[in-house]
């Protein structure tokens, strides 16, 4: 069955980088969409952006352009989202999730990555 | 970008109670809306997906309606499992946004 696992939880200074994995395993990792969701404590949901593997296509959301990069590694079934110059407003647990291509909804999650940002 | 808005926050129900949770576009977008239900601690889950289908696995005491831009969530008879937050998301053009969510708390 379909599991995306993620890494693990994450401590960062203002101004830095962090970088989330997810890696997939059963299914095709080829046949579907990876997307990136956050939930900032007490706060509802955010789409951030997607791949499309197999046709190298991402798209973000308008407030994170310039700061975030997701990325995938074919071979590995695993993709990545980066996030620039963090602020202690991108305190949040990070969410990979696959995205069908029957019609885009996302149907498995990740557990789930906390990224804290902190002086 | 598509604004989702889903009004009340917060909603009040009992153990057996019918209960909708509504859900609105700010433009049209056809079928494009899926439902998923967020226990605390715990990633969401995809209940209905093209406004109406039920995702595999879950309940029929579940429902989901709507065209266009205005959308509705039914569960038939709610049971305490169903106590958890709902959210709406368009997935018609990127990005694929969420409403704000609705929160199911017991009576």
């Amino acid at each position: 069955q379909v599991q995306l696992v993620q890494s693990g939880a994450e401590v960062k200074k203002p101004g830095s980088s962090v970088k989330v994995s997810c890696k997939a395993s059963g299914g095709t990792f080829s046949s579907y969409s990876i997307t990136w969701v956050r939930q900032a404590p007490g706060q509802g949901l955010e789409w951030m952006g997607r791949i499309i593997p197999v046709l190298d296509i991402t798209n973000y959301a308008q407030r994170f352009q310039g700061r975030i990069t997701i990325t995938a590694d074919k071979s590995t079934s695993t993709a990545y989202m980066e996030l620039n110059s963090l602020r202690s407003e991108d305190t949040a647990l990070y969410y990979c999730a696959r995205e069908t291509l029957r019609f885009p909804s996302n149907d498995y999650w990740g557990q789930g990555t906390l990224v804290t940002v902190s002086s | 970008d598509i604004q989702m808005t889903q009004s009340p926050s917060s909603l009040s129900a009992s153990v057996g109670d019918r209960v909708t949770i509504p859900c609105r576009a700010s433009q049209n977008m056809s079928n494009y809306l899926n439902w998923y239900q967020q226990k605390v601690g715990k990633a969401p889950k995809l209940l209905i997906y093209a406004a109406s289908t039920l995702q595999s696995g879950v309940p029929s005491r579940f429902s989901g309606s709507g065209s266009g831009t205005d959308f509705t969530l039914t569960i038939s008879s709610l049971q305490p499992e169903d106590f958890a937050a709902y959210y709406c998301q368009q997935t018609y053009s990127p990005p694929f946004t969420f409403g704000q969510g609705t929160k199911l708390e017991i009576k």
